[in-house]
């Protein structure tokens, strides 16, 4: 079946390094992509999607780019910041055209002043 | 702000208790999901529904869950006798179509104990 595979369970940087947290999927076709980012006490926020081969989704800073050669789409950020302190989850459109989500494990993010 | 609107925020429940969480889905929203993120952080889907329809569900294998979202009242999703193992956050969200990105509330955090 569909499934999304995260990479890291938790990463650790300072502020300003750069980001990547890896996320591969396993799918027929061409599923939609999402990341979400969900903070302590709160709910899952979209961040953005791509639905097409090559597409780039970017929001607050942060990227990743739909690579269907290596069914992928790693998120990145150029400059962390500690706010940006959080569970990062990659998701993909199930098949069936429900509307429902298949969420990887997450990434921990912790970012130090 | 617009949002999805959940209550409670917090239930506690003794084993075999029925649970029931509420859910506001944002205003002119049809499709409206339930998911369950347990410690984890594992998200299990669990249903959605386009307006009073269900889309598509779990096994419900339990058949202790059950779900529906009536016409003018909030969604709902009940649980008829609690068990230790669905002591979870609880979280629902709703979209415009099943294409875009769900939009998530806070969740309820249910404790069986």
């Amino acid at each position: 079946g569909d499934s999304v595979t995260q990479t890291e369970g938790q990463v650790a940087l300072s502020e300003e390094d750069f980001l990547t947290i890896h996320c591969n999927y396993s799918a027929s076709g061409y599923p939609a992509l999402f990341w979400y980012v969900q903070y302590p006490g709160e709910g899952p926020q979209f961040l953005f999607r791509a639905s097409r081969d090559k597409e780039k989704g970017s929001s607050r800073g942060f990227e990743a780019t739909y690579d269907k050669g290596t069914t992928s789409f790693h998120l990145r950020k150029a400059s962390v910041q500690e706010s940006d302190s959080a569970v990062y989850y990659c998701a993909l459109g199930g098949t069936g055209n429900t509307g429902k989500l298949i969420f990887g494990l997450g990434t921990t993010l912790q970012v130090q002043p | 702000n617009s949002k999805v609107i959940q209550t409670p925020r917090y239930l506690v429940k003794g084993q075999g208790q029925k649970a029931k969480m509420r859910c506001i889905p944002e205003k002119g929203h049809p499709v409206v999901f339930w998911y369950q993120q347990n410690k984890n952080n594992e998200f299990k889907f669990l249903i959605n529904f386009q307006n009073q329809e269900v889309l598509q569900q779990i096994d419900m294998t339990e058949k202790r869950f059950s779900a529906e979202c009536p016409s003018n009242s909030p969604c709902s999703l009940e649980i008829q006798s609690s068990e230790a193992g669905d002591s979870a956050l609880y979280l629902c969200a709703s979209s415009l179509n099943r294409h875009q990105a769900p939009l998530f509330g806070e969740g309820t955090r249910l404790s069986v104990l």
